[in-house]
Order: C-alpha cells, then structure tokens, then sequence
C-alpha cells in the first residue's frame, strides 16, 4: 500500500486560510489521493479527493502538485469545527478500495 | 436520509468472551468495510462485505469475524476477546459500482472495551 507522509500537528487562526500539506512519493499513476477528518468523538468524515487536477469543492480545495508526490488540502477559512484529525489517503482504481490510515495530522484551530 | 448506523454505541467485555457489533449502512449503499481504532492511531481494515461474502480482509486474525445479510446490514463478531482488542469499532458503508475513488461513510463507531 502506497504510503503518505503528513506532519504530526498544526494551528491555525479562525477566519484564516489553512494549508494541509502530505507527501506521497511513491503514489502510482492510478492512485486517487482523498482527504477525510475525524472530529473528536465521531466516525472519519470524506473531504475531497482528486487524482491529478486540482479539486474545489464546498468543504475544501486539493492541490495536487504537477510531480503528484506531493498535495495540499487548503482550508479557505477555517473555524472552530475544523479542528480534526485530518488524513491523507492513497487508493487505487476499481470500487470499494480498503482506506489505508496513516497516524494522521491534528489541526488545532485558534479563536 | 439516515448515515451510517452502528450499535450499540458503548461495550463492556472481559477477556474471553465473544461480542457482536452492528451496523447499518447508508441507504442506497451496498458494501460495507469494518475498521478498529486504536487510541491515538488511524482506522486499521479489518475486511469488506459486498453481496454477503467477504471480498476483502485486513491483516486481522480469524477471531475477527463478520457477515452481511440481504438487507446490506452487518454484524462484527470478535471471539476470545484480548485487552488488545479495545478499540473504537468503525462501520463505513459505499455504494458498489459508483467506479474509481469510492467514497467510504462511516458511522460514529462503537466503543469496546475489554477488561
């Protein structure tokens, strides 16, 4: 299984852009990259994926670097319901891939 | 719409015995996946559903078992609990045949503790 690289935690400031970087050097041509977060207390929750083009949805945008070792999640205002654990994934083509969590990235939002 | 539903939300074991967690999945959907949570770690696959029959596993042994019935509801059974095995329980459900990146809706776990 392909293998993500995020940093253990970051902070941010309510109301202020939020730029989620992972790493992924290793993804292969057919890998799609999905975001999911995990708020505390609740089941993980889908963000937004991509495979080589930038994504926007109304959740998020998924910058997907030109290489694709690399993608950033970028929160546009962040607030107090952001704060989460925030996965970067790797799964291959075909229905119902198995989702392979990493550890994951806390954000802490400040008010 | 009703998401993902999982019970019962909360469980006590002791070592030894046997549990079985249940799960609902979001209308529409077909397939279902199980994950264990570790505290302070990510979801770990333990194995998928679709038509009733296994179609994939984790690296999980045989006492973690499941099954879907024809309603596309599951159930989890773990036998011969370990201290090992408390964990936030998660049940995530997709629909078959959307094609490439399905996107997988969890519920909100059952928590498992065994003492």
């Amino acid at each position: 299984d392909a293998k993500t690289t995020q940093p253990n935690s970051m902070e941010s400031n309510e109301e202020e852009p939020v730029h989620l970087p992972c790493n992924h050097s290793t993804i292969s041509g057919t890998d799609y990259i999905h975001w999911y977060r995990q708020l505390p207390s609740q089941g993980p929750e889908y963000v937004i994926h991509g495979l080589t083009s930038n994504v926007n949805n109304r959740m998020a945008s998924l910058a997907i670097a030109e290489d694709r070792k690399s993608s950033t999640l970028i929160l546009h205002r962040a607030t107090l319901r952001d704060a989460a654990v925030y996965y970067c994934i790797l799964s291959g083509q075909g229905g119902s891939e198995k989702l392979v969590f990493g550890k994951g990235m806390k954000l802490t939002v400040n008010p | 719409d009703a998401g993902v539903t999982q019970s019962p939300t909360h469980l006590i074991k002791t070592r030894g015995q046997q549990v079985t967690l249940r799960c609902s999945p979001k209308s529409g959907h077909d397939t279902v996946s199980w994950y264990q949570q570790a505290l302070g770690q990510g979801p770990q696959f333990i194995f998928q559903y679709y038509e009733e029959e296994e179609r994939q596993r984790g690296n999980f042994p045989d006492r973690f078992s499941g099954h879907q019935f024809p309603n596309y509801s599951s159930e989890l059974n773990v036998n011969a609990l370990l201290l090992g095995d408390s964990a936030l329980y998660l049940c995530a459900s997709s629909p078959e045949g959307q094609g490439f990146a399905d996107t997988q809706y969890f519920g909100p776990g059952t928590r498992l503790t065994v003492l």
